[in-house]
């Protein structure tokens, strides 16, 4: 069945840090990607998305590239804020009527 | 203006009670959503509705039941609460489930406490 892996958190920066969270994941066929993000006390929002190989999404300061070779789809910010602290989710959807798979979430915190 | 909303957003109760929690979506999707967090943040879909119609059913505990009276509403009810139905609830909605390009939108979330 469809997995998606992130890494472990908690994840703390310092302000105008450079951000790398790493998801892979494993799916039949050829997935959607996404990354939704939680802040706290809230539901979860998206944040950004890609459908196929070398695709990159991307959203206020955050991208992430789809790439099939290494079943990856890291999320990365040159340079993270105070209110970027948050749960990110990376997720899959392999279409039709499939659920779509969300890793475990990766909480980050920023201090300044 | 809100897209999904869920009602009560706080839900404190007894073991052994019967609870309801409401979700509205005016964003004219076809495809709604119950999820379970729990305090790890570990999100776990619990049903899905297409048009009214359950299209998925995860592993969860008969005590739950989704009830969908039209495709802009999804309302999970629960019987005889246990301590480890505690987590917060999720409603989301999608355009439709029959694509990979969906998006789902989330609603705030129902914080449940059984004591």
């Amino acid at each position: 069945g469809d997995s998606v892996t992130q890494m472990e958190g908690p994840v703390t920066l310092s302000e105008e840090a450079f951000l790398t969270i790493n998801c892979t994941y494993t799916a039949t066929g050829y997935p959607s990607l996404f990354w939704y993000v939680q802040y706290p006390g809230e539901g979860l929002q998206l944040l950004l998305k890609a459908t196929k190989a070398d695709d990159k999404g991307s959203n206020k300061g955050f991208e992430a590239t789809y790439r099939k070779e290494t079943t990856s789809f890291h999320l990365e910010k040159g340079s993270v804020q105070v209110s970027d602290s948050a749960v990110y989710f990376c997720a899959l959807h392999s279409g039709g009527y499939q659920k779509v798979t969300f890793g475990t979430g990766t909480k980050l915190q920023v201090i300044p | 203006d809100t897209a999904v909303s869920q009602t009560p957003k706080y839900l404190v109760t007894q073991m052994g009670n019967d609870k309801s929690i409401k979700c509205e979506q005016n964003l004219g999707h076809d495809t709604m959503y119950w999820y379970k967090q729990d305090s790890k943040k570990f999100l776990k879909i619990m049903f899905s509705y297409n048009n009214k119609e359950l299209i998925i059913n995860e592993t969860v505990p008969n005590r739950f039941s989704p009830k969908s009276p039209d495709k802009a509403h999804l309302n999970l009810h629960i019987n005889s609460l246990e301590l480890g139905d505690s987590a917060v609830y999720f409603c989301a909605s999608s355009l439709r489930s029959g694509g990979a390009l969906e998006t789902q939108y989330f609603g705030p979330g129902t914080r449940l406490l059984v004591l």
